[in-house]
Formats: C-alpha cells, sequence, structure tokens
C-alpha cells in the first residue's frame, strides 16, 4: 500500500496521559499536514510542514501539543496531559506538488476516558 | 477569515435520483482552491476534486459534475444516477493561494448523504 499510512488508528486513554501518533506520507510528497476532525464536523487545519520544517501552526494547537517531521519523511503528533476535549480523529494528509493533490490517511481516532 | 457552508446536513435519495449538494464559501483572496472530498464510512478522505478560482467551466466526471459560480461563491456538486456506493458525507473545502499555495484547508460541517435502494 502506497497510500498515507497512520499509527495507531485507535488510541483509548485515560485524561492526563500523553500519546503520540504517527504518520508515514507518500514518499515523494514533500507537505505534511495534520487535521483534526470531531464528530459531526468537517476537519479542522493544526499544522503543516514543508520537508523537515514546521510552516504554520493553527491556534487548535495548545501548548500541549507538538508535531514534528525530523529528516522530512514521517511525523509524530504528540498530546501531552490529554483532556476530554481533545477526543477526535486526527487526520494527516500528504501533498503531491505536481497536481496539488492532498491525500488524507485513514487517521488516528482518540478517546480519552 | 475563509469560510465553507454546507447548508444541507443530510440529503436522503433513492437509487437513480439526482442529487446536488450545495457548498457556499467565504474568501477575501482572489486566488483560491476549491475541493470537494468524500467520507465513506471507513473514514479515508477521498480526494473528488479541485477546482482554481480562475477556471469557471462546469466539470463532468463520469456520474460526478460541478457547478462553480463565482459570482454567486458557490461549487455545487451534482451526482446523477445516484447509487447506494454513493452513500457517504462530502466535505467541500477552500484553500488559499499564496504564490504556490498552502492547501491549508477551510472545510464545511459536510453533507450526509444517503442513498436507499
Amino acid at each position: 500500500d502506497t497510500g498515507v499510512s497512520q499509527d495507531p488508528r485507535h488510541k483509548i486513554t485515560k485524561r492526563g496521559q500523553n500519546v503520540t501518533f504517527r504518520c508515514d506520507p507518500i514518499s515523494e510528497h514533500n507537505r505534511l499536514y495534520w487535521y483534526r476532525q470531531t464528530l459531526g464536523q468537517g476537519p479542522e487545519f493544526l499544522t503543516y510542514f514543508q520537508n523537515e520544517a514546521q510552516l504554520e501552526k493553527s491556534r487548535l494547537l495548545s501548548d500541549r501539543f507538538s508535531a514534528e517531521r525530523p529528516k522530512g519523511s514521517f511525523s509524530t503528533l504528540e498530546i501531552q496531559r490529554t483532556e476530554q476535549g481533545d477526543s477526535a480523529m486526527y487526520l494527516c494528509a500528504s501533498r503531491r506538488v505536481d497536481t496539488g493533490e492532498l491525500f488524507f490517511g485513514e487517521g488516528s481516532r482518540l478517546t480519552v476516558l | 477569515a475563509q469560510k465553507v457552508t454546507q447548508a444541507q446536513t443530510e440529503i436522503s435519495v433513492v437509487e437513480k435520483e439526482d442529487v446536488t449538494l450545495d457548498c457556499v464559501y467565504e474568501t477575501r483572496d482572489t486566488t483560491y482552491y476549491l475541493f470537494w472530498y468524500k467520507q465513506p464510512p471507513s473514514g479515508e478522505l477521498v480526494f473528488l476534486i479541485r477546482r482554481n478560482s480562475f477556471d469557471e467551466q462546469n466539470e463532468i466526471s463520469g456520474r460526478y459534475s460541478w457547478n462553480f459560480q463565482k459570482s454567486t461563491s458557490s461549487f455545487n456538486f451534482t451526482i446523477t444516477a445516484s447509487q447506494v456506493v454513493d452513500s457517504a458525507v462530502y466535505f467541500c473545502a477552500l484553500s488559499e493561494a499564496e504564490g504556490g499555495s498552502n492547501y491549508k484547508l477551510t472545510f464545511g460541517k459536510g453533507t450526509l448523504l444517503t442513498v436507499n435502494p
């Protein structure tokens, strides 16, 4: 499978715990995006990378959230001291430069108890 | 600020009916991109179309067609002869296009389409 891969697909955690999600983009795509989707809503932009550089962060990304993309390949999104309001689907996408298509992964669903 | 409105929360049709999903957007940018994505029950967002703000030609792809009207800031999506497999949530999205475009998409809330046999 050569699509965008996310892991884990589902994470259940207790409030206050830290969680980390991983995204492996399509290999030739240099831009990588993180979005969050809550129930009944459209995805909301969180942050994006061009290669290893994080170019923009949304105000939704509080200081408990951190994203990295070492070496411009895979990316991680870490949430520290999780809160129930963090429960959502976290979507990763990578962009094909020539056509501009944005390819999404299947998402990582977080449930904070 | 950018905004995308999909006024139809849910639509239910019978197979073979035509159905149009509405999308109205707001932006101050003169150059932007519009998108439609499909999200089936499996959850993965599937890209359907990207349209540049300078290209107002309507587009048809099989049973799908899109009507872009800049004058009314609308980018509506029509499925002709709907099928049960078309059942999904459909999202309209808008992106800035600064220079090379950053693709920071603003999504609408989506329209849940149910096609009944």
